[in-house]
């Protein structure tokens, strides 16, 4: 099955600093990704959506100033969580899918990576 | 907005069927129903998914209803590894985003 990776797995930053977290998609080239912020006993909750060589779709509440996402080739995007804070500790988790016409896409999901904010 | 509703937790004995309930009363026509898990910490993991048919997979079955207001995952033999939580998600028409509800956490029982 295709893989996708995150990195870094987990990151430990003071508050106000700015945190980068990549996604690549290993095997396939992904048209479309996602990012996904999940708090503990919580489920996933969609932050947006990350097409190549286009702007993000943010869902509604989050802030697009604060988390800046880019998306600059097929197989890599990037979340930057900007001026970070405490609040913002949390498991960050991508997916990608390769759009084909008439195929159901899957989703293909990375490991996480955990962010903690002091 | 998640458009469906599952059991908060589940046990089941290892070696028995595990049977995970789902409902998407609102579902449409061609919106697909996915079935994804995550063990603790890890990235959800994907499982299954159908539209109208029953599916089987080396995984597990997913049996749809005929209205398709509701669905179930079968994992035919749990054993301990399948300790998760388990989401179904409905996949809207006008996109690929997917909206995850609470899930099912299910304890798989020595």
């Amino acid at each position: 099955g295709a893989v996708v990776s995150q990195h870094p797995s987990w990151v430990i930053c003071k508050s106000g600093t700015s945190v980068k977290i990549e996604c690549r998609s290993l095997d396939f080239q992904a048209t479309t990704m996602f990012w996904y912020r999940q708090f503990p006993k919580q489920s996933l909750m969609l932050m947006a959506t990350s097409n190549e060589g286009s702007k993000a779709t943010y869902e509604q509440g989050v802030e697009k100033d604060k988390f800046l996402i880019n998306h600059a080739s097929l197989t890599l995007s990037t979340l930057t969580v900007t001026s970070a804070h405490p609040e913002d500790s949390s498991f960050y988790i991508c997916s990608a899918i390769l759009i084909l016409a008439g195929l159901n896409n899957e989703q293909f999901f990375g490991p996480g990576t955990r962010l903690t904010v002091l | 907005d998640a458009k469906t509703t599952q059991p908060t937790s589940m046990d089941c004995a290892e070696g028995r069927a595990a049977n995970l309930p789902c409902n998407h009363s609102t579902i449409s026509g061609n919106e697909y129903v996915y079935w994804y898990r995550q063990i603790h910490s890890q990235g959800p993991q994907y499982i299954i998914h159908g539209l109208k048919n029953n599916e089987t997979n080396e995984m597990a079955s997913l049996i749809i209803t005929e209205d398709r207001k509701s669905s179930t995952l079968i994992l035919p033999h749990a054993t301990l590894r399948d300790t998760a939580v388990y989401y179904c998600i409905v996949r809207p028409n006008t996109g690929n985003q997917f909206y995850f509800g609470t899930g099912t956490s299910l304890t798989v029982i020595p």
